[in-house]
């Protein structure tokens, strides 16, 4: 099993809603990562889960909270979005210490 | 600014011609990776090249690590209109595991 499956696909959320998005993975992958893209740009990153604890946190506003339950689940919990957070939100697992990163096929947002 | 610089930024050829992608920094990295992301999917994994100097063949693509780890370039051979893409390189730089940074991306479209 070589896949990274998000739920959902697509979420239409308003600015005062609370909506999570789902990560599962059977790699047996220790890494864990979200990543944020906005149409026409790269990927940016967001967090980074090492062994189930945060390890980096590229200065992502709080409404955004991450969570990693065990191995092989993360979330990413979201609250209080603005307009401007509408994009494709991508997770992402690798083995530690490894930098082939296997992606899931993201849920696209939409704050309105 | 971008830590890795894709070239062209777009790219347009008939089946059967041959393309060169590139991506560049002032940066030594541990690996470079190549993926491709098609609209609204998450990134594939093409491959990671690790060595310098290093020329990876994966059928009709040729990928080539600079020998001071700071380039890397794509070459597609004879393009299918399947090549059609986003081409997304990315690297970890020496100094900041688990912290997978991409170029702009190229976007490749091959007609028929």
């Amino acid at each position: 099993d070589t896949e990274v499956t998000q739920t959902p696909k697509h979420l239409v959320m308003g600015m005062t809603n609370k909506k999570s998005l789902k990560c599962e993975q059977h790699m047996g992958h220790r890494a864990m990562y979200w990543y944020k893209q906005k149409a026409k740009k790269p990927p940016e990153l967001m967090f980074v889960y090492s062994y189930e604890k945060l390890s980096i946190n590229e200065s992502v506003p709080s409404r955004f909270s991450p969570e990693c339950p065990n191995s092989s689940l993360l979330n990413l919990h979201l609250h209080a979005l603005q307009p401007e957070d509408s994009a494709l939100y991508l997770c992402a697992s690798s083995q530690v210490l490894q930098p082939e990163a296997f992606f899931g096929q993201g849920t696209r947002l939409t704050v309105v | 600014t971008q830590l890795l610089e894709q070239s062209p930024q777009f790219l347009s050829i008939q089946e059967g011609e041959n393309l060169t992608v590139y991506c560049n920094s002032s940066s030594v990295f541990s690996s470079l990776q190549w993926y491709r992301q098609e609209p609204g999917e998450g990134p594939v994994l093409l491959v990671t090249v690790v060595t310098g100097g290093e020329v990876k063949k994966l059928k009709r693509l040729t990928f080539q690590f600079g020998d001071a780890r700071k380039d890397s370039s794509l070459h597609i051979t004879a393009a299918q209109t399947g090549d059609t893409g986003l081409y997304l390189c990315a690297g970890v730089t020496t100094d900041s595991w688990g912290k997978l940074q991409f170029g702009a991306g190229t976007q490749v479209v091959v007609t028929p």
